[in-house]
């Protein structure tokens, strides 16, 4: 049972353009959504977090939307750059419900040049 | 701050054999984890530990065994290695879980990439 889904396994995007990669889950407890950026042969690195009292958070380039209803998330990378290709993993916990984060399966980011 | 460190990155093993991936890291994190990383799926909890000397079982468990003496090191032991067991195998670590966000980010090592043949 996939509580967090990331349907697209792969995007291809040019440089400058925008890259939208999304994120669905099932659990309606999850409270605390982030997103992990992997290049290969390193392990995840945290990108950006939003809480699910926001709808929407923003660091530089890249902004995290929230829709609770649809229980759905994106991450949104505008401009895209070639070094931002790696895979891109979504995760979401309950902040209360202690250390278990359920991650998605991953979208793999090529920006061409 | 050298963060999260594993050994080795790649490790080939026959059917019944062990070995220990080793994990340490220095930023004096309570919480550390394994997680294994399948082809197409996300990442799975193995096991984790709160604290020096106490740990738990996570998703997927079965054919592994951890240890938590110190607070800096958690070694995952493979004791009699299957095929199923062929992954990448990521141990991370966060300040806490329950904290909000400035604590219970997980900070990753680079994986180790084991193939049971």
């Amino acid at each position: 049972d996939q509580q967090v889904k990331q349907n697209s396994p792969s995007l291809s995007v040019q440089e400058g353009r925008i890259s939208i990669l999304n994120c669905d889950y099932t659990n309606s407890m999850f409270d605390y959504f982030l997103w992990y950026k992997k290049y290969p042969a390193e392990g995840p690195t945290f990108l950006i977090s939003i809480s699910s009292i926001k709808d929407k958070n923003e660091d530089g380039r890249f902004t995290v939307f929230l829709n609770k209803s649809a229980k759905h998330l994106s991450l949104h990378i505008v401009p895209s750059q070639p070094g931002d290709s790696a895979v891109y993993f979504c995760a979401a916990k309950n902040v209360r419900g202690g250390f278990k984060t359920i991650f998605g399966a991953g979208t793999r980011l090529f920006v061409k040049a | 701050n050298a963060g999260v460190t594993q050994t080795p990155k790649f490790r080939i093993l026959k059917i019944g054999q062990s070995m220990t991936l080793q994990c340490a890291q220095d930023m004096n994190h309570n919480y550390m984890y394994w997680y294994r990383q399948d082809p197409g799926m996300g990442l799975k909890l193995i096991y984790y530990s709160v604290g020096a000397g106490i740990t738990d079982k996570g998703e997927v468990p079965n054919g592994y065994n951890v240890s938590r003496s110190t607070t800096e090191d958690f070694p995952l032991r493979l004791e009699l290695a299957a095929p199923s067991q062929t992954s990448v195998y990521f141990c991370a670590s966060s300040l806490q879980a329950s904290g909000g966000p400035s604590t219970d980010t997980q900070y990753f090592g680079p994986g180790t990439r084991l193939t049971v043949l």
